[in-house]
């Protein structure tokens, strides 16, 4: 069965600050890993989708690796600001055709001003 | 593109009511949708898995005659909560699979008192 963990739990920096947010997955058999912003009480923005043959994949400030064969991705986030104060959620796609996402339990990031 | 309504964003209702959410994608059509449970501070749990045309695919320990599913439509899928208790009280998010990713919906508070 898929696990996927996020690490920290929670992270409170400084605006201006460069960030990395972690996420391991215990089957590397998988289709592509997202990466997914929730803001309190609201449903979920994708940011970043990579394919399990991508190595990164970059969205303005955003920037998410896969190292699939060691079940691990990151996303950095650099010049953080005020308004990315949100939860990140990870989640990996096993199937080939259509998805099926496993979630990990995200990480609560605030950047105070 | 790829817009996922929800409606009613948020409802209140008495124990032992019944109270159906709307899942809508708006500009493409999904065979296949996807209801999600979330508690605070967690991640989202996977209820179940609608299918246009068929019954849906519930996961383990989700009972299927409690939370009724209705996808009778290429664009609309409906949650029916029945009997609904406090316990039932929760974020329900939706998600359209459009290909090898899924598009969320802003998700409903229920509150049951």
């Amino acid at each position: 069965k898929q696990e996927v963990t996020q690490i920290p739990a929670a992270l409170s920096v400084p605006e201006g600050e460069n960030l990395v947010l972690n996420c391991s997955f215990t089957d590397s058999a998988i289709y592509n890993l997202q990466w997914f912003r929730q803001d309190p009480g609201k449903g979920l923005t994708s940011l970043l989708l990579i394919q399990s043959s991508q190595r990164e994949q970059t969205s303005g400030r955003l920037n998410a690796s896969l190292d699939k064969s060691s079940g691990r991705s990151t996303l950095y986030i650099a010049a953080s600001q005020p308004g990315d104060s949100a939860t990140y959620l990870c989640a990996v796609n096993k199937e080939t055709s259509g998805s099926r996402l496993t979630f990990g339990e995200g990480t609560q990031l605030t950047v105070n001003p | 593109g790829a817009v996922v309504s929800q409606h009613p964003s948020w409802v209140i209702c008495k124990s032992g009511t019944s109270v159906k959410i709307e899942c809508r994608s708006l500009d493409f059509q999904a065979t296949t949708m996807f209801w999600y449970r979330q508690f605070p501070k967690q991640s989202l749990m996977l209820m179940a898995t609608s299918n246009e045309g068929s019954k849906a695919t519930y996961e383990q320990g989700v009972e299927k005659d409690k939370f009724l599913i209705n996808h009778a439509s290429l664009t609309l899928s409906t949650l029916t909560v029945t009997s609904a208790h406090p316990e039932d009280s929760s974020f329900y998010i939706c998600s359209a699979d459009r290909g090898d990713t899924q598009y969320f919906g802003p998700g409903t508070r229920l509150t049951v008192l």
